[in-house]
């Protein structure tokens, strides 16, 4: 069974920063594209960033380009978002999604986690 | 702003049939495949529609999709209370970014 499991999220001031943890199981971790989607509370999906199977392309939303940086770990299957120099506008209920095609990215999240809440906040 | 434009709400009987659309572009719903998500209160979003037509494993036949152009839309018919959820749409964009809707809520009256 895929799990994906965030962890890292809290309270931060506004300029602060933050990293998000994501601890898949269940998949052969290293051939999957994996997302970092947000949600502000009562509010619509955005889609943050991307990282491909082997760590080496990465993209980012305009948004959040220059001030979060996502990563992964193969050795500890495991997904990061460094985030820096948040703002207000940054906080959310953060996602980690697998993509849904081994080798290359498609845009199709097959897989959520239950998301770990960020709150930017002086 | 979202990229992809959707309605706000949409609402329905049960057993009715209801289309929620998606209105996009050339960089992303016409070149590339279009996704359904549903998000159901308090919990993750779900896959429900995949390259633009298709169900996961597990997803009743209820749930239709379909795409022409820059436009995609999600049916539901035979509509049941559980179906009352928030949906999305979503497209892979040429600009190297996933596009979202800005999400549907759906009520079952």
């Amino acid at each position: 069974e895929v799990q994906l499991v965030e962890s890292g999220g809290g309270v931060v001031q506004p300029g602060g920063s933050l990293r998000l943890s994501c601890a898949a199981s269940g998949f052969s971790f290293d051939a999957y594209p994996i997302h970092w989607v947000r949600q502000v509370p009562g509010k619509g999906l955005e889609w943050v960033s991307l990282i491909n199977g082997d760590g080496d392309k990465t993209f980012y939303a305009d948004s959040v380009k220059g001030r979060f940086t996502i990563s992964r770990d193969k050795s500890k299957n495991s997904l990061y978002l460094q985030m820096k120099t948040l703002k207000s506008e940054d906080s959310g209920l953060y996602y980690c999604a697998k993509d849904a095609v081994s080798g290359f990215w498609s845009g199709c999240l097959d897989q959520w986690g239950q998301g770990t809440l960020v709150t930017v906040s002086s | 702003q979202s990229v992809l434009t959707q309605p706000p709400s949409a609402s329905g009987t049960p057993g009715q049939r209801v289309t929620i659309s998606c209105s996009g572009s050339t960089s992303n719903i016409e070149r590339n495949y279009v996704y359904w998500y549903q998000q159901l209160p308090g919990t993750a979003p779900k896959l429900l529609i995949y390259k633009n037509d298709q169900r996961p494993s597990g997803v009743p036949d209820r749930f239709s999709g379909s795409k022409s152009g820059t436009s995609a839309s999600l049916a539901i018919s035979g509509l049941r209370s559980e179906d009352e959820a928030d949906y999305y749409c979503a497209a892979w964009d040429d600009s190297l970014s996933v596009a979202f809707g800005g999400g549907t809520k759906l009520t079952v009256l």
